[in-house]
């Protein structure tokens, strides 16, 4: 079974951009989850979509946001970016039916804002 | 405010003997711990995981402990190889609502000493 997939791997933008992450979950699985990772501030909670719905939102402003697809496949869109957005921003999936179950991570986007 | 604490940023130890390393939580609604090894620039991996129903869960080389009590998990890594040589993350998840939510720790550099 193919692994979760993240596209593009590195991206580097400027300030006041925007940009679109894309990750496609293992086969079956309906929640994607999208997590930051920073050296300031470590792994830390974007959002979750389950059947193309947001399930649950992180505290990062409305600048972030997302998406999910029929097929499950998720983006995340950072509008008007900052320098502190410099960041590998991983995606995650899982079934989704229950609270207790793994999440499988993807390669990352390694985002480097300048 | 940190609700999952991983106080030692670094462990070294020899090869073959144990590794042990250690988390703590504050929210009592947790119910479902993992954790992760992550290499730089890359997506997490999983390793193993513990419901709060159960106080051990074996998985090969890895076994990890939860005291309920304490609030605090383990993860025991017996022998310990080079390979081990990672950060790794204990995350946290069960946190209210119908959501595959995790909640990180900082991490903890372990290095294997051959």
């Amino acid at each position: 079974k193919a692994g979760v997939t993240q596209t593009p791997r590195y991206l580097i933008k400027t300030r006041g951009q925007q940009v679109t992450l894309s990750c496609s979950p293992i086969s079956g699985h309906r929640s994607v989850s999208w997590y930051q990772q920073t050296p300031g501030q470590g792994l830390q909670f974007l959002f979750e979509y389950f059947s193309e719905t947001q399930r649950n939102k992180g505290n990062f402003p409305g600048r972030f946001s997302g998406r999910q697809f029929s097929n499950s496949r998720s983006e995340m869109n950072v509008s008007t970016l900052e320098l502190g957005d410099s960041a590998l921003y991983l995606c995650a999936s899982s079934l989704g039916l229950t609270k207790q179950e793994t999440q499988y991570f993807g390669p990352g986007t390694r985002l480097l804002v300048l | 405010d940190q609700q999952v604490k991983q106080n030692s940023p670094s462990l070294s130890v020899q090869e073959g003997r144990i590794s042990i390393l250690n988390c703590d939580y504050t929210n009592s609604m947790f119910d479902y711990f993992l954790w992760y090894k992550k290499y730089p620039a890359e997506g997490p991996t999983f390793l193993i995981s513990i419901s709060s129903i159960k106080d051990k869960n074996e998985d090969g080389r890895f076994t990890v402990f939860l005291n309920k009590s304490a609030k605090h998990l383990s993860l025991h890594i017996v022998p310990s190889q080079p390979g081990d040589s990672a950060v790794y993350f204990c995350a946290a998840s069960g946190y209210g609502g119908a959501t595959n939510k995790l909640i990180f720790g900082t991490g903890t550099l372990l290095a294997v000493q051959p």
